[in-house]
């Protein structure tokens, strides 16, 4: 099994349609992280969940909705997406709090098309 | 410096040539430096994390440097080979989770 799994690998949905991008973890760390790259612009951080508790939140819009049901599992819920909103959305997972400067473990992306 | 920025935007490496690119991030409330390599269809990797000025980190025929005073960073390669192709990111974080804020990355295509 890879480290860190992202489902769909790709996806395309209407402004209206409800959707969710998946992650899971198989590294027994203790946070995970949503980044969003769109086009020509850098890794940006939208999530960061410790302990299954959220501690950061980027200022995202509200039609981006992160749920942490427990250490291993991440999602992205997705509503009334706009078509800027298109990117390649990274999940990644560290092990944090002990002192040390972790490295991040990313998934492979979920490539979302919001037409 | 206000971001992270990354020098050259793209490079062109003859195959067994060495080459250097550049970040500079935020001195101010510095806390560790990170290089991640990206390769086209994959997930970024973790090559090195940094966190003492002077810091130099070495993986095979790949090595960093960290200035913290002066907020730069050089990532090496020795005797590029194409498998070093990809885009070369690095990211500056002011404290221990990985709230991390990226460069938009080095793209080095080495050519046979």
């Amino acid at each position: 099994e890879t480290g860190v799994t992202q489902t769909p690998r790709h996806l395309v949905m209407g402004m209206t349609n409800k959707k969710s991008l998946k992650c899971e973890q198989h590294l027994g760390h203790n946070a995970m992280y949503w980044y969003k790259q769109s086009a020509k612009k850098p890794l940006e951080l939208m999530f960061v969940y410790n302990f299954k508790e959220q501690t950061e939140n980027n200022s995202v819009p509200s039609r981006f909705s992160p749920e942490c049901p427990n250490s291993s599992h991440l999602f992205l819920h997705l509503h009334t997406l706009q078509p800027e909103d298109s990117a390649l959305y990274l999940c990644a997972s560290s092990q944090e709090g002990s002192g040390g400067a972790g490295e991040l473990f990313f998934g492979e992306g979920s490539r979302l098309t919001v037409l | 410096i206000l971001n992270v920025e990354q020098s050259p935007q793209s490079l062109h490496v003859q195959e067994g040539d060495s080459t250097n690119f550049t970040c500079s991030f935020p001195s101010s409330n510095f806390y560790a430096l990170h290089w991640y390599r990206w390769e086209t269809a994959k997930s970024p990797e973790a090559l090195f994390v940094m966190t003492l000025n002077g810091d130099e980190k070495k993986k095979g025929r790949i090595s960093a440097t960290l200035n913290t005073k002066e907020g730069y960073s050089y990532l090496y390669i020795k005797g590029s080979q194409p498998e070093d192709s990809a885009t070369y990111l690095c990211a500056s974080t002011t404290d221990s989770w990985g709230k991390l804020q990226f460069g938009a990355g080095t793209q080095v295509v080495v050519t046979p």
